[in-house]
């Protein structure tokens, strides 16, 4: 079984629609992120957790949200979706206690499209 | 702030030819490097990383970096490419400034020629 699930794998939705994306990991970690992914602009984290009292903000955080439910799970919400919230969104889980440098474990991403 | 440049969006070699895909770093202190692959609908794994041992890191499929502080580079090479190397190639820097966090390049997608 896979270490980082994500559901769903596809979407699809209309303007103004709240969606969640949810995310699952059992590699006991307890860092967990949300990057969303465009052609040509690489990897950008929307928030990142480092345990389940702490949710930061990442550097395109507007327009969503977050919720760390417990420590194997982190989900994303879009308010009100809009189209240029059309991407591939990935979670992704590393370790703590470590040196920094720790390797990131990356779920299979969702495709959201918004109409 | 730390960043990563990749030079190429887009690098064909043909089968069997060296791979070199270029990374570029700016950063005030010694980083940590990454190299993460991303195959065809799938999500990202990590190549492999530096993180001040030796220079010359080797990771998985027979790719390799190495770290050149004079250069501020991170190049990933790979002596020989098979076609099963088709991916999209992103360099990373871990962010020491903000909270151990990985900053992503825009990637490098390589095809591979037969």
């Amino acid at each position: 079984d896979a270490d980082v699930t994500q559901t769903p794998r596809n979407r699809i939705t209309k303007t103004g629609k709240r969606i969640m994306l949810e995310c699952s990991q059992t590699k006991g970690h307890d860092r967990m992120y949300w990057y969303r992914q465009d052609p040509g602009l690489g990897l950008r984290l929307i928030y990142y957790s480092f345990d389940v009292k702490d949710i930061n903000k990442g550097e395109i955080s507007d327009g969503y949200s977050v919720s760390r439910q417990a420590q194997a799970k982190f989900s994303l919400s879009l308010e009100s979706a809009i189209p240029n919230q059309t991407a591939l969104y990935f979670c992704a889980t590393s370790g703590s206690g470590g040196p920094v440098g720790e390797t990131q474990y990356f779920g299979p991403g969702t495709r959201l499209l918004v109409l | 702030a730390q960043s990563v440049t990749q030079l190429g969006s887009h690098v064909s070699v043909s089968e069997g030819a060296l791979v070199l895909l270029r990374c570029n770093y700016s950063s005030s202190v010694p980083p940590y490097l990454f190299w993460y692959v991303q195959y065809p609908n799938q999500g990202l794994q990590l190549l492999l990383k530096y993180t001040s041992a030796a220079t010359l890191v080797k990771g998985i499929n027979g790719f390799e970096a190495e770290f050149k502080k004079s250069e501020t580079s991170f190049h990933l090479t790979k002596p020989s490419a098979h076609m099963s190397d088709a991916a999209e190639y992103f360099c990373a820097v871990s962010d020491l400034d903000r909270d151990d966090k990985i900053i992503f390049g825009k990637g490098t997608r390589l095809h591979i020629l037969p």
